[in-house]
């Protein structure tokens, strides 16, 4: 149980496009969905936590315009990184928790997102 | 926000040997878990531990949450407790330590 799903797990775009990544909680409904970005070789850094039905709540130093966050539905929930620019480029990892809260989340297996 | 450090950065062993790695807080967190990123950047849940200790396998974990840090014991390592290994705690966030890469060779 407990499996979260990432679509695309790979990502090739041009420079000014806008691209779609989603998460989705397969068996159990998520109340709350995290996402990270992480560079290689390098930690998890927050960039957004969003509860179902709210607006997302961003981390400092994060554009909420640039990265847009859509936490529709209890088991799906979408980061929309829009005019991608090459230092885009990172691996995204989303997570879901049953809870209002870290406690015990469920990580997606990534996106890799390569901006030309 | 809060610091997590992990040590050691790095490490290498022999199949078979037992390690510990360690997870330092510069302040109290509520929650706690250890993860293990496979070198396909899937992250999989070890231990939810805000406090004492638990077993799982080879594995097991202890939290000492009044001198924030958490250990993780790894034992009879094999190739595949190769990738990296993060801790992370916070309240209504995560934060994540620096990681652990640990290599197994057989």
């Amino acid at each position: 149980g407990a499996v979260v799903s990432q679509h695309p797990s790979r990502v090739i775009c041009k420079s000014g496009t806008s691209v779609k990544i989603e998460c989705r909680s397969l068996d159990f409904q998520a109340t709350t969905m995290f996402w990270y970005r992480q560079f290689p070789k390098k930690s998890l850094m927050l960039m957004a936590t969003s509860n179902e039905g709210s607006k997302a709540t961003y981390e400092q130093g994060v554009e909420k315009d640039k990265f847009l966050i859509n936490h529709a539905s209890l088991t799906l929930s979408t980061l929309t990184v829009t005019s991608a620019h090459p230092e885009d480029s990172s691996f995204y990892i989303c997570s879901a928790s049953p809870w209002r809260g870290p406690e015990t989340q469920y990580f997606g297996p990534g996106t890799r997102l390569l901006v030309l | 926000g809060i610091q997590v450090e992990q040590s050691p950065p790095d490490l290498i062993l022999q199949e078979g040997a037992n390690s510990t790695l360690r997870c330092n807080f510069s302040d109290s967190v509520n929650n706690l878990q250890w993860f293990h990123q496979n070198p396909w950047g899937q992250l999989i849940n070890l231990f939810y531990i805000p406090s004492g200790t638990k077993q799982n396998g080879r594995l097991s974990a202890t939290t000492v949450a009044t001198e924030r840090y958490s250990l993780l014991y790894i034992s009879s390592s094999q190739t595949t407790d190769s990738g990296v290994y993060f801790c992370a705690g916070g309240g209504n966030q995560f934060y994540f330590g620096t990681g652990t890469s640990l290599t197994v060779i057989p």
